[in-house]
């Protein structure tokens, strides 16, 4: 089967930097996903990766490592709305998409 | 708003109630999924349809019917359900299915459900 780790929990300050890793081992790969999920609600999508590199969107960024199984989420100047959970999302060479168990963000004042 | 409704929001059942969930998405989109969220795992794919037709069963116990009757419209039948299958049950859709390359998934908000 496929493995998809990252981090259970993570706290940070308003204002602050967090960034969340992600390992994959799939059979072939077609791409990477992060969603983020606030409690009660829908996963709601944040980013797709299937190159290597940084993708920047505002105040979120997700990076790829192919070579190295690897990928971050990165969320700068922390707000209180951004306490969620964020889940990795890895697809395979069939196209099947295996989710991490997610990251749970708690941001204080 | 992702434009994908579910309801109920939550359910209690019995192991010999029957129920349905029901999902609706107002996206014009092509393919739906049904996916099981238990606390601290990871999202497990139980069903996808593409074009009304399924294309994936994964595994899934037969005490869990999906039907597909349009594009717009997926249903999720339970019955004689076990206490381990008490979860969130999410429906997703994506513009096109699985081998497209155009998959991003919107999620409905989920039915909470509870086995007793």
């Amino acid at each position: 089967g496929q493995n998809i780790d990252q981090p259970t929990e993570m706290t940070a300050t308003e204002g602050a930097i967090v960034q969340i890793n992600c390992t994959y081992q799939t059979s072939g790969f077609n791409g990477l996903f992060w969603y983020q999920q606030h409690a009660g609600e829908a996963p709601t999508f944040l980013s797709y990766n299937v190159l290597d590199g940084l993708e920047e969107k505002g105040r979120f960024s997700s990076f790829l490592s192919r070579s190295k199984g690897y990928s971050y989420l990165l969320l700068k100047e922390l707000q209180m709305k951004d306490s969620a959970s964020y889940l990795c999302a890895v697809r395979d060479s069939d196209y099947k998409l295996s989710f991490g168990a997610g990251t749970t963000v708690t941001v204080r004042a | 708003e992702t434009g994908v409704t579910q309801t109920p929001r939550h359910l209690v059942m019995g192991m010999t109630n029957k129920k349905s969930l029901k999902c609706e998405q107002h996206l014009g989109h092509n393919a739906m999924y049904w996916y099981k969220q238990s606390a601290k795992k990871p999202l497990e794919l139980m069903f996808v349809y593409n074009f009304k037709e399924q294309t994936e069963n994964n595994s899934v116990p037969s005490r869990f019917s999906p039907e597909c009757p349009n594009s717009s419209h997926l249903f999720l039948h339970l019955h004689t359900l076990q206490p381990e299958d008490s979860a969130l049950y999410l429906c997703a859709s994506s513009h096109a299915g699985p081998g497209t390359g155009d998959e991003k998934l919107f999620f409905g908000s989920g039915t909470q459900l509870s086995v007793l």
